[in-house]
This record gives structure tokens, C-alpha cells and sequence, in this order.
């Protein structure tokens, strides 16, 4: 079973930030926050992930609150492009695999 | 391309057809793995494979079977499939299994059982 939350869409408008939130309260002290999008009928992609600190990279920035229960996914300037299916999941390194909730559809609109 | 090259992008087969989905990655990453993405559905994984050796299979019926020749090459032979199997098939690789590491997947074989 999945161990976040997400809303299930969201809208942005083309060239703002987009911020996509993640609740993940259950969250032990060695999982780490990944972020995935899928773009219509693609593969997803990665996007970044984290333990305790933020993290930025070409891509996106990764904030995650103090007591890790919830993470927000910030893309600096979302263009059309960006429209896709965000997907925050929370996994450790020592053996568990990706398990892929519904995520957040996200609709860059011009 | 990803670095992970899933053939081919669309099958259509008959419930008595046996077919292939063949992935190949050439990212030097030691571990490969099987999803179905069925309509409206999340991600499932299906089969899990480190160093050539499978690690995990989630209940998943007969009718599909993997094969890992080699840490490069993954396949999942399909026979007397069903009409709810039709799905996006996407196949992943990462470094090592487990480890911080992402995956890097393909963009799916699109399967339609008729």
C-alpha cells in the first residue's frame, strides 16, 4: 500500500510555480521521499528524492518539513510541458521497491 | 530514449497467441524490473530481478513469465492471456536493487488482448 497522500489534480498556470504537496506522517527514520512523474502514456521519470534536507536539482526543488511528515515538490516555472501525473513516494534503500500511488495530475494551463 | 528500450511499443494478440515484451537496457544497472499499468489504475509491479536472479514475483498468474538472460536483457513471455490483461507494460532498471537510486524506465508496450 501506498504511504502518502496526495490531492488527486491540480491546476498552474504556465510560468508560475508549481508547488505539489505530499503527506507522508507515517514515515520511518530511514525512508527516503522520492518524486516520479508520468507523462501520458510514457514510462514515469524520476525526479529527485530526499531524506532530510532539501534538495534541488535542473529539475525541481524537494522541500520536506521538519518532522518529514509531508514534502512539497516545487517546479520553479512550470511550462505546458510539465503536465503530467506526480507521483511521491516514500521508500527505503534497503530492499523495498516503488510502490505507485494514484499521485497528483497536474495541468499546466497557458 | 530513456536508456531503457522496451519492444514493442504496441502488441495486439489473441487470447492463444504466445508473444514476447522484450526490454534492454545499456545503463551498466544491475537490477530490472516488470509493472502493469492497467487503466486507470496505479502501477503494479510485477517481477523483481537482481544480478539475473529473481527477487520477487507479486502473485502474478502463470500466464506471464519473466526471463533475465543477462543484466542487460529482460523479457516477459505472455501465453493465453486475458482480455483484462491488456494493459501498459513498462519495464525499469536500477543500479543495484534497493540503494538510493532511482529507476529509469522504458516507455511501456502498450498490450491489447483480443
Amino acid at each position: 500500500d501506498a504511504k502518502t497522500t496526495q490531492p488527486t489534480s491540480m491546476d498552474c498556470a504556465e510560468g508560475r510555480a508549481a508547488n505539489l504537496p505530499c503527506n507522508h506522517s507515517t514515515i520511518s527514520g530511514n525512508e527516503y521521499v522520492y518524486w516520479y512523474r508520468q507523462i501520458h502514456s510514457q514510462g514515469p521519470q524520476y525526479i529527485i528524492h530526499g531524506l532530510k534536507n532539501n534538495e534541488t536539482n535542473e529539475m525541481a526543488s524537494l522541500i520536506i518539513t521538519e518532522d518529514r511528515k509531508s514534502s512539497t515538490l516545487i517546479l520553479p516555472h512550470a511550462t505546458l510541458r510539465d503536465t503530467a501525473v506526480y507521483y511521491c513516494i516514500v521508500r527505503d534503500n534497503y530492499g523495498q521497491n516503488f510502490v505507485f500511488g494514484p499521485g497528483t495530475r497536474l495541468s499546466v494551463l497557458p | 530514449e530513456t536508456g531503457v528500450t522496451q519492444t514493442p511499443r504496441h502488441l495486439v494478440m489473441g487470447m492463444t497467441n504466445k508473444k514476447s515484451l522484450k526490454c534492454e537496457q545499456h545503463l551498466g544497472h544491475n537490477a530490472m524490473y516488470w509493472y502493469k499499468q492497467s487503466a486507470k489504475k496505479p502501477l503494479e509491479l510485477m517481477f523483481v530481478y537482481s544480478l539475473e536472479e529473481r527477487v520477487e514475483n507479486n502473485s502474478v498468474p502463470s500466464r506471464f513469465s519473466p526471463e533475465c538472460p543477462n543484466s542487460s536483457h529482460l523479457f516477459l513471455h505472455l501465453h493465453t492471456l486475458q482480455p483484462e490483461d491488456s494493459a501498459l507494460y513498462l519495464c525499469a532498471s536500477s543500479q543495484v536493487f534497493g540503494g538510493p537510486y532511482g529507476y529509469t524506465f522504458g516507455s511501456g508496450t502498450r498490450l491489447t488482448v483480443v
